[in-house]
């Protein structure tokens, strides 16, 4: 079975940096790609970034580009997402989602860590 | 960026009735390949996103017949052929044609 789980979020002032941490097991991890999609609470799936199998290949949205680095160990089975210069803006939950065959197939997502940007 | 609009932005829908919902993205999703990667999720109140439906009409392992995707080039549409309690939520249309990846703003179903 197909697990996620992704940890590392919490309270974070303006400016500050996180780094989310998602453990996948149940699957080939270097396998595939993958990505994280956030959620402000309330609102609507946000795409953020995505990684290739062996971390040669990322993709970020326009609002993290710069600011936010996604990478990849897949000796441990882990994606990361390495977000600097936070802002408000950022507060959502943080989902990891695995890409499976073909674009657009996100057949497995973990549970979603909160991140609380606030002064 | 694909902008992708969905309508309507709510439902009530009748148990055992059909439902559908509309997706329009404001350019074609046919990816060069030929292939339309548009897909369909469904997120329940405080849970992850779940997917339904990918590359326009291919139901995810375990998703039930009665939901199906249909559409072409720009317009897209997802059915419910009858819909049960567990169908409520919040329903997604994602384009993974090309990057940035873009979703919908979400269409929420409940039962009337």
């Amino acid at each position: 079975e197909v697990q996620l789980l992704e940890s590392g979020g919490g309270l974070v002032h303006p400016e500050g940096s996180l780094r989310l941490s998602c453990v996948a097991s149940g699957f080939s991890f270097s396998t595939y790609t993958m990505t994280w999609v956030r959620q402000a609470p309330g609102k609507g799936l946000e795409w953020v970034s995505s990684i290739s199998g062996w971390g040669y290949n990322t993709y970020y949205a326009d609002s993290v580009k710069g600011r936010f680095t996604i990478s990849r160990d897949n000796s441990k089975n882990t994606l990361f997402l390495h977000m600097n210069s936070l802002t408000a803006e950022d507060t959502a939950f943080y989902y990891c989602t695995k890409r499976g065959d073909t674009y657009g197939l996100f057949d497995s997502w973990g549970q979603g860590t909160l991140v609380t940007v606030s002064s | 960026d694909i902008v992708m609009t969905q309508t309507p932005l709510s439902s009530a829908v009748t148990l055992g009735q059909p439902a559908s919902i509309s997706c329009r993205s404001s350019q074609s999703l046919v990816h060069s390949d030929g292939n339309t990667y548009l897909s369909w999720l469904h997120q329940r109140p405080g849970q992850p996103p779940r997917l339904l439906i990918y590359k326009l009409s291919n139901r995810l392992s375990g998703v039930p017949d009665r939901f199906s995707g249909s559409g072409a080039g720009t317009d897209f549409t997802l059915r419910i052929s009858r819909v049960e309690a567990e169908d409520v939520g919040v329903y997604y249309c994602m384009q993974a044609t090309q990057f940035p990846l873009t979703f919908g703003g979400g269409t929420k179903v409940e039962i009337k």
